[in-house]
């Protein structure tokens, strides 16, 4: 266990439907970064906060929206789902400025259908 | 744009060694990093390497760091079965905090 909880862990949705994804960092952690693995595209940087203010934004399409909680918690929401949004998603949290890097959730496994 | 690239495969047998490259673009990465990803688990950190390094050596792990060419390479001594899984390579990226970008990973199968 990394210490860094997703859940679910498997999403299984129709297209045009929204989702909400969600991810409890490691005690202690401030930052939170969420990431799509697909196939074709890799791992892709999609958002990052850090102690309930987002800090950087990488690939994130205008349908998807994040945002961090008082207690740290965060939720990646999906909404207007396409086929293309079927992937893993990853949460990951880390100690801002700390050289060990993240430590990742198992993720959420989301297909569209 | 940042751009961090890896080779898609390699494939050794066990007691083999594996070197495993990768190329980054952002010259002002101040870490550089080896993450392993085994099938159906998130990705969990291997080794980093500090931007004012060459080589540092951790077991079984060697990376190298030639930061004129802005290449990275992970060695793993005598492979084995285990060591099967996807390697990713990442920097960090200045401009984005403490975000790293990750190559699309590299595939290590490792037969016996």
């Amino acid at each position: 266990d990394s210490g860094v909880t997703q859940t679910p862990k498997h999403l299984i949705t129709a297209t045009g439907q929204r989702v909400t994804l969600r991810c409890s960092p490691r005690s202690g952690d401030l930052s939170v970064y969420w990431y799509q693995q697909s196939l074709d595209q890799g791992l892709q940087f999609l958002i990052q906060y850090y102690n309930g203010e987002e800090r950087a934004k990488g690939n994130i399409l205008e349908r998807f929206s994040a945002q961090q909680f008082p207690d740290l918690h965060s939720e990646l929401n999906l909404s207007s789902l396409e086929l293309g949004d079927s992937a893993l998603y990853f949460c990951a949290s880390s100690n801002m400025g700390s050289p060990y890097g993240y430590t990742f959730g198992s993720g959420t496994r989301l297909t569209v259908v | 744009g940042e751009d961090v690239e890896q080779s898609l495969f390699l494939s050794v047998r066990e007691g083999d060694s594996s070197v495993i490259n990768c190329t980054y673009t952002d010259s002002s990465s101040t870490y550089l990093y080896w993450y392993k990803q085994e099938p159906g688990a998130g990705l969990q950190l291997l080794t980093y390497i500090f931007s004012n390094m060459d080589m540092k050596q951790d077991q079984r792990l060697t990376v190298l760091l030639n930061k004129k060419d802005k290449h990275l390479s992970l060695r793993i001594a005598d492979t084995q079965t285990g060591d099967s899984a996807i390697y990713f390579c990442a920097e960090s990226i200045n401009q984005a905090g403490t975000a790293l970008i990750f190559g699309k990973g590299t595939t290590l199968s490792v037969s016996s």
